[in-house]
């Protein structure tokens, strides 16, 4: 079983529409959660992390995180087509040094 | 501050050549990762180096090798390329000794192996 997991998509939503994105994993030890985007042929970048029971937010970007079901949300409001990207799951456990990354969502904002 | 950087930013190699993937940050981070990306799988790590003079294996250590060289530096080294190892590569690297910090990424390298 794979450690996280996404929905590759691709997610296609109209601009100015919210994008809902889904993670869950599998380490009930896990107490460190991120959420990257990647534009293509492009590196990762931190768009949020997370690591208390509820929501944060951030400008447009909301994380949410429900630690009994083990998963990891993450909505973009007021989608624009600058929002297009893969949007890569990462999760640590502990005090562990690593992140275990998803497969990514690809999220597509048509104008 | 330059941040990430990494060497070279493209390469072509045939199976069986060697070479090594430099990588260098100027933020005095403890901790540098090698990842690998390759399509619908996400990055997998390789290799990471928690704090200078350690180095640990990760997800898919077979292949390669690892050199901490300094603080700054982490290079990666393929002995004896396969076409398997075709892939984007990126070098990342974090503060260390604090839990929730995040990983910054260099710009990649990317590598065909015939």
């Amino acid at each position: 079983q794979k450690e996280v997991e996404q929905n590759s998509g691709p997610l296609s939503v109209p601009e100015g529409a919210i994008a809902s994105l889904n993670c869950t994993y599998s380490d009930r030890g896990s107490q460190s959660f991120f959420w990257y985007r990647q534009y293509s042929g492009k590196s990762p970048e931190l768009i949020m992390f997370i690591y208390s029971n509820g929501d944060k937010e951030d400008g447009r970007f909301t994380a949410q995180l429900n630690k009994a079901s083990q998963y990891v949300s993450l909505l973009i409001r007021d989608s624009q087509p600058s929002d297009s990207a893969t949007y890569l799951c990462a999760v640590k456990s502990g005090n562990d040094y690593k992140l275990s990354f998803g497969a990514g969502t690809t999220v597509t904002v048509r104008a | 501050n330059a941040g990430v950087t990494q060497t070279p930013k493209f390469q072509v190699l045939k199976t069986g050549q060697s070479m090594t993937l430099q990588c260098a940050q100027d933020m005095n981070h403890n901790s540098m990762y090698w990842y690998r990306q390759d399509p619908g799988m996400g990055l997998r790590l390789i290799y990471y180096s928690a704090s200078e003079g350690t180095t640990d294996k990760g997800e898919v250590p077979n292949g390669y090798n690892v050199s901490r060289l300094n603080k700054r530096e982490f290079s990666l080294r393929l002995e004896s390329a396969a076409p398997s190892q075709t892939s984007v590569y990126f070098c990342a690297s974090t503060p260390g000794g604090i839990p929730y910090n995040e990983q910054f990424f260099g710009p990649g390298t990317r590598l065909t192996v015939l």
